[in-house]
């Protein structure tokens, strides 16, 4: 079956734009996570959605981020007035259940180049 | 703040040889613990994942143990081939939260 998919792969933006990063998860799975990872280090977390609601968002980093999954399913990464150091690449990942036994499967992830 | 340690940071070894990588945590109340690979600009791959209640998981080649007592998980992968090179990355969750803590990873290049 299809893993979780991240579009676009790349995007190149000018320091100030606004960006939208895109998320579909595998299906069924409801529970919906955003991380973020810098060269050379492990991912960080940035928010977790259970179904349609934003369970855990304490790692947006500020008030540029905001991000949304209004059907439970596809999840939208929104960043405003995009700063330089805001490229990284952004992953998205998601799990069938909140278990012990269940791992994340995580997509590509989208890199993103402020400029 | 769980604090997730791996060590080395990079490593490099000849075909055939077993590898050992580490990984150490701060706060030992763990509900599980993960090992991923990530080949260069890609995401990351689950490897293997230990319960809370468990002490190690394998799967071909691979074995990973876990002590939550001394805060350390090992991955071993044994009879290493030049397709293992990559980054292997460690991640903890706490019991009562959602998010993992991952390490900076270990990089791994197979000579062949």
């Amino acid at each position: 079956g299809a893993g979780v998919s991240q579009t676009p792969s790349n995007k190149v933006t000018e320091k100030g734009k606004y960006v939208e990063l895109r998320c579909d998860p595998i299906s069924g799975h409801t529970a919906l996570y955003w991380y973020r990872q810098s060269l050379g280090q492990g991912p960080e977390f940035l928010i977790y959605f259970q179904g349609t609601g934003a369970a855990d968002d304490s790692g947006l980093p500020n008030d540029r981020f905001f991000a949304v999954r209004p059907e439970g399913s596809v999840s939208t990464l929104k960043i405003q007035r995009t700063e330089r150091g805001d490229s990284a690449v952004y992953l998205c990942a998601s799990s069938l259940t909140q278990g012990a036994g269940t791992p994340l499967h995580f997509g590509n992830g989208t890199r993103l180049t402020v400029t | 703040k769980q604090e997730v340690t791996q060590i080395p940071a990079a490593l490099s070894v000849p075909e055939g040889e077993n590898l050992v990588l580490n990984c150490s945590f701060t706060d030992s109340a763990i509900y599980n613990l993960q090992w991923f690979r990530q080949d260069p600009g890609k995401g990351l791959t689950s490897l293997l994942l230990i319960q809370s209640s468990q002490r190690e998981q394998t799967s071909g080649r691979l074995n990973a143990s876990l002590d939550k007592s001394s805060g350390r998980s090992t991955l071993y992968i044994a009879a290493s081939q030049p397709g293992d090179s990559a980054t292997y990355l460690c991640a903890v969750r706490l019991r009562g939260d959602y998010k993992l803590s991952f390490g900076a990873g270990t990089t791994v290049t197979v000579r062949a």
